[in-house]
């Protein structure tokens, strides 16, 4: 069965700073991999995806994210964090198996940005 | 185009009472999906539906828990008799087609079990 860890539960970095967001999945064929925010209180909103072709990925709000087939990651990364990036932080893996997409996800990264 | 909507966004109820929360997806968007996510966890899947039939509801608990999508009117996840284990953050997606269509979520119902 298809699963995502995402081994950092809290980060904190400052702001002006880089962001890099770890994922890991398990999966058995070339996976569809997202990256969902969610600011508190609020649904999920999608900032990027991987479907195939260029293992970079761009997405909205200067996020980025890279797949690397080898090591079963999908990390996000930012250059330069905002406050207004302070959110949770879902990765996802969707599965195809059963003919339609269902989305397994993380726990979720919990990203604070001190001044 | 208005995204997905979900209501109401906060729901109370008392063990034993019936939630009925409901979701409409985005125009032009005939698959929806409901996730339940708890309290410090990620969303897991709970059932997924295109109009008027009920695909795949292997993530729905077997007792209590209900969904459907009408031909007319917005999809409905109905919990029966809730108990407190129940209180958490319901999220409905919708996508244009099954496969490889993205899923946009809406804002969620938070369910609270006194």
């Amino acid at each position: 069965a298809q699963s995502v860890t995402q081994p950092d539960i809290h980060i904190t970095v400052s702001e002006g700073a880089s962001l890099e967001l770890r994922c890991n999945y398990s999966y058995g064929a070339t996976p569809y991999l997202f990256w969902y925010v969610q600011s508190p209180g609020q649904g999920l909103q999608l900032l990027l995806k991987y479907f195939s072709g260029d293992t970079l990925v761009q997405g909205i709000k200067g996020f980025e994210a890279e797949f690397k087939r080898s090591q079963s990651s999908f990390n996000l990364r930012k250059p330069s964090v905002h406050w207004s990036d302070a959110a949770e932080y879902f990765c996802a893996v969707g599965s195809m198996n059963t003919g339609f997409q269902k989305l397994v996800f993380g726990t979720g990264t919990r990203l604070l940005v001190s001044p | 185009n208005a995204g997905v909507m979900q209501n109401p966004r906060h729901l109370v109820r008392r063990r034993g009472q019936e939630a009925r929360l409901r979701c409409s997806p985005m125009k032009g968007h005939s698959h929806v999906y409901w996730y339940r996510q708890l309290p410090e966890e990620g969303l897991k899947f709970m059932v997924y539906l295109q109009k008027e039939n009920i695909i795949d509801e292997s993530g729905m608990p077997k007792e209590r828990f209900s969904a459907e999508f009408p031909k007319e009117g917005p999809s409905i996840l109905r919990i029966q008799q809730v108990v407190r284990g129940d209180s958490a953050a319901y999220f409905c997606a919708s996508s244009p087609g099954p496969s490889g269509d993205t899923q946009y979520f809406g804002p969620g119902t938070r369910l609270t079990v006194l």
